[in-house]
């Protein structure tokens, strides 16, 4: 069972908005530390979405946003695209396992 | 352009130790930890571990028992071993670059993957 709660799956249509969430705890985002989502295509490495909980790399569109809030952070996909379709995962600091933590990924489905 | 290149055994026996190396193209390893994540077929990312240049270790406490991981900062390169290994290893490993502030920071610069299957 993974430190990050996020769920299994989302779906949304072509061009809908949907959103990620990411669950922790009061030492992990609780604590302050940031989050990190990372976008996996199938059969590739993990992909850098979103660092610092609200951060685009450079080359990362602007329908990704990221943000923070208490122990949970989430990620917003907006204008949704058949590009899109992904598992997501999120990461950030656990002070309580001295590591960093994902979670468990959730599957986007462009329908 | 920095990028990473990982090499390594793709089949182990249950017990044996796994190696994997991961060479860092285009940077001397300064300023930067160094990271192993691996992910079991059909599931998600672990952290297994990081080191820096003067080789400071932090690893995952579900595996630190069985884990080193060693940088040789002549070759630019830095290894993952991991002891004793059982079919619930059977992964694909990635090495990863962290950036950013201590505990902070993320994963931007990642391996190509191994595929490490452990079977009888």
């Amino acid at each position: 069972q993974s430190v990050l709660t996020q769920p299994p799956s989302v779906s949304g249509a072509p061009g809908q908005r949907v959103t990620i969430s990411c669950t922790g705890t009061s030492s992990n985002i609780g604590a302050g530390y940031d989050v990190q989502w990372y976008q996996q295509l199938p059969g590739t490495a993990p992909k850098l979405l979103i660092y610092g909980n609200r951060n685009r790399p450079s080359g990362v569109p602007d329908r990704f946003s990221g943000s923070k809030s208490a122990t949970s952070a989430s990620l917003a996909i907006t204008g949704l695209q058949a590009e899109d379709e992904a598992d997501y995962y999120c990461q950030s600091y656990d002070s309580s396992l001295s590591g960093y933590v994902f979670g468990a990924g959730t599957k986007v489905t462009v329908l | 352009q920095v990028h990473l290149q990982q090499w390594g055994a793709g089949l182990l026996k249950p017990a044996e130790t796994l190696t994997l190396t991961c060479a860092v193209n285009g940077d001397s390893l300064s300023s930067y930890y160094w990271n192993w994540i691996r992910q079991p077929p059909g599931k998600g990312l672990e952290w297994i571990g990081d080191i820096n240049r003067d080789g400071s270790t932090n690893y995952n406490p579900s595996l630190k028992s069985r884990v080193t991981i060693s940088v040789d900062t002549s070759k630019t390169q830095f290894s993952l071993k991991l002891s004793s290994v059982t079919a619930a290893d059977t992964a694909v490993y990635y090495c990863a670059r962290s950036e950013g502030l201590r505990f902070f920071d993320w994963l931007y610069l990642w391996g190509q993957g191994s595929l490490v299957t452990v079977s009888s």
